[in-house]
C-alpha cells in the first residue's frame, strides 16, 4: 500500500524567511512519481512539482527547491525567501502502478507568511 | 490553454437527494480522475477514467459513480446523499495515465 506522511500540520513564518516542508513516503513500487502541490484559500489544487524515482538530482527551480533522497524514503520541499502569497496548504503526493497510478497525498501543511 | 473546469461551483442539497458534477479537462487530455476533500479524511481519490473507461475506483460505496463521454469531459454522481457527504470534490485531468494531473477548482457541496 502507498502512504504519504506529512509531519508537520502548520508553519508559521515572517516574510523572507525559508519554509522546508517535510514529506516520508511508503510504497512498493520500484517506480513512482512524487509531487507537491499548493492549494491557496481559493481551494484549486496547484501543481508545483513532479521528480521521478529514478532521478534523485535534487534541482531549484526559482524559489522553489527540492530534496529527493530514496534511501530515507523523503521528499522535502523548500521555499526560498517567503513570501505572504505562498500563504497556502501543500501537499505532498505519490503515484506508481502498484495503485493503479492514483495519486496518494499526504495530511498537508498549512503555511502561514505574515508580513 | 484553458485549464481544468468544473460546474456548479458550488452546492446545496439535502439527505436522500442526488447531485451530478461535470468536469471538463484540459483539451487533449484524456484521463480524468476525481477526488473528495474532507477535513476529517483529507484527500481520496474517488476514480479515474480513460477512453471512457473506469480505470480505478477508489474505496467509495457505491452511491458514488462516475462516467466519461467520447470527448473526455465527465460526470460524477452521488445518490442518496447523506450528511458526510459534504465536501470538496476535485477533478483532475491528465494527457495520459501516469502523467501529471492537473486540478480544477472543485465543487462544494454541501448536504443539509
Amino acid at each position: 500500500a502507498q502512504k504519504v506522511t506529512q509531519a508537520q500540520t502548520e508553519i508559521s513564518v515572517v516574510e523572507k524567511e525559508d519554509v522546508t516542508l517535510d514529506c516520508v513516503y511508503e510504497t512498493r513500487d520500484t517506480t513512482y512519481y512524487l509531487f507537491w502541490y499548493k492549494q491557496p484559500p481559493s481551494g484549486e489544487l496547484v501543481f508545483l512539482i513532479r521528480r521521478n524515482s529514478f532521478d534523485e538530482q535534487n534541482e531549484i527551480s526559482g524559489r522553489y527547491s527540492w530534496n529527493f533522497q530514496k534511501s530515507t524514503s523523503s521528499f522535502n520541499f523548500t521555499i526560498t525567501a517567503s513570501q505572504v502569497v505562498d500563504s497556502a496548504v501543500y501537499f505532498c503526493a505519490l503515484s506508481g502502478p502498484a495503485a493503479g497510478n492514483k495519486l496518494t497525498f499526504g495530511g498537508g501543511t498549512r503555511v502561514l507568511v505574515k508580513p | 490553454k484553458a485549464g481544468v473546469t468544473q460546474t456548479p461551483r458550488y452546492l446545496i442539497k439535502t439527505r436522500g437527494q442526488q447531485v451530478t458534477l461535470s468536469c471538463s479537462p484540459i483539451s487533449g487530455h484524456r484521463s480524468v480522475s476525481w477526488y473528495q476533500q474532507t477535513p476529517g479524511q483529507g484527500l481520496q481519490f474517488l476514480f479515474e477514467y480513460f477512453s471512457e473507461t473506469q480505470r480505478n475506483k477508489g474505496n467509495f460505496p457505491g452511491r458514488f459513480s462516475g462516467r466519461q463521454f467520447s470527448n473526455s469531459r465527465s460526470e460524477m454522481n452521488v445518490s442518496t446523499l447523506e450528511l458526510g457527504d459534504s465536501a470538496l470534490y476535485l477533478c483532475a485531468s491528465s494527457l495520459m495515465v501516469s502523467e501529471t494531473q492537473y486540478f480544477g477548482p472543485g465543487t462544494r457541496l454541501l448536504v443539509l
